[in-house]
């Protein structure tokens, strides 16, 4: 079986602190995703990797940006948060171009 | 603009029943989908995916798509409470994304 694994359940940080968010997955996909989901308005994709060190924006990458430096991990990085950045945030990896994606856990996250 | 477009809902469905839900979708260029189902507070989960013309069945589960109306839908039938969920359809374009719909919210009722 696949496994995402996202590095937190739930976690709460400040306005104005860099916050990470780390996804790991086992099973050598070339392609990973970072989405969040707020009530009423789906999933929206922040950031996709198809390859190591290559990305591409999404829908909605304002205040986000990624890393990823091995094929394995995927980075998310909030800049400098702020309170409209919480969300449930979503990672997800797929092995290639029409196939399915497979979810971590997802984290809730809390900027007070 | 692609969009994938479902029914919010809530569909609710009596125990036993089937439950129907549907996907339309607008690009022609989509190559497969996908049916996920959401539990409150939990992450999506793959339930069947499809790439070709007709049905595809899995337990009590059926994919069907039909390229050229456009369409895809989810059958599940002897639907169960635990079947009590949001369903996301998704389908797949050549840029590596995924195009999801809003999501469509079953309920069956006992």
């Amino acid at each position: 079986d696949v496994k995402v694994t996202q590095s937190s359940r739930y976690l709460v940080k400040r306005t104005g602190e860099k916050v990470f968010l780390e996804c790991v997955q086992d099973m050598d996909h070339e392609n990973m995703f970072w989405y969040r989901q707020d009530p009423g308005l789906g999933l929206r994709l922040i950031y996709f990797s198809y390859d190591v060190k290559m990305k591409e924006k999404g829908d909605i990458p304002e205040g986000y940006s990624v890393s990823r430096e091995k094929k394995e991990r995927f980075s998310l990085i909030l800049e400098s948060a702020s309170t409209n950045q919480t969300s449930m945030y979503l990672c997800a990896s797929r092995p290639g171009a029409n196939q399915p994606q497979h979810f971590g856990d997802g984290t809730r996250l809390s900027i007070l | 603009q692609k969009e994938v477009e479902q029914n919010s809902g809530p569909l609710s469905v009596p125990e036993g029943a089937i439950a129907s839900l549907n996907c339309t979708y607008s690009d022609r260029g989509s190559q497969s989908f996908f049916w996920y189902r959401q539990y409150s507070g939990k992450s999506p989960e793959l339930i069947m995916f499809i790439y070709s013309n007709g049905d595809k069945e899995d337990g009590r589960f059926t994919a069907q798509l039909n390229k050229a109306s456009q369409y895809v839908s989810l059958l599940i039938r002897d639907s169960q409470p635990s079947d009590s969920a949001t369903y996301l359809c998704a389908g797949s374009y050549s840029n590596y994304q995924l195009i999801w719909g809003a999501g469509t919210k079953l309920i069956i009722k006992p």
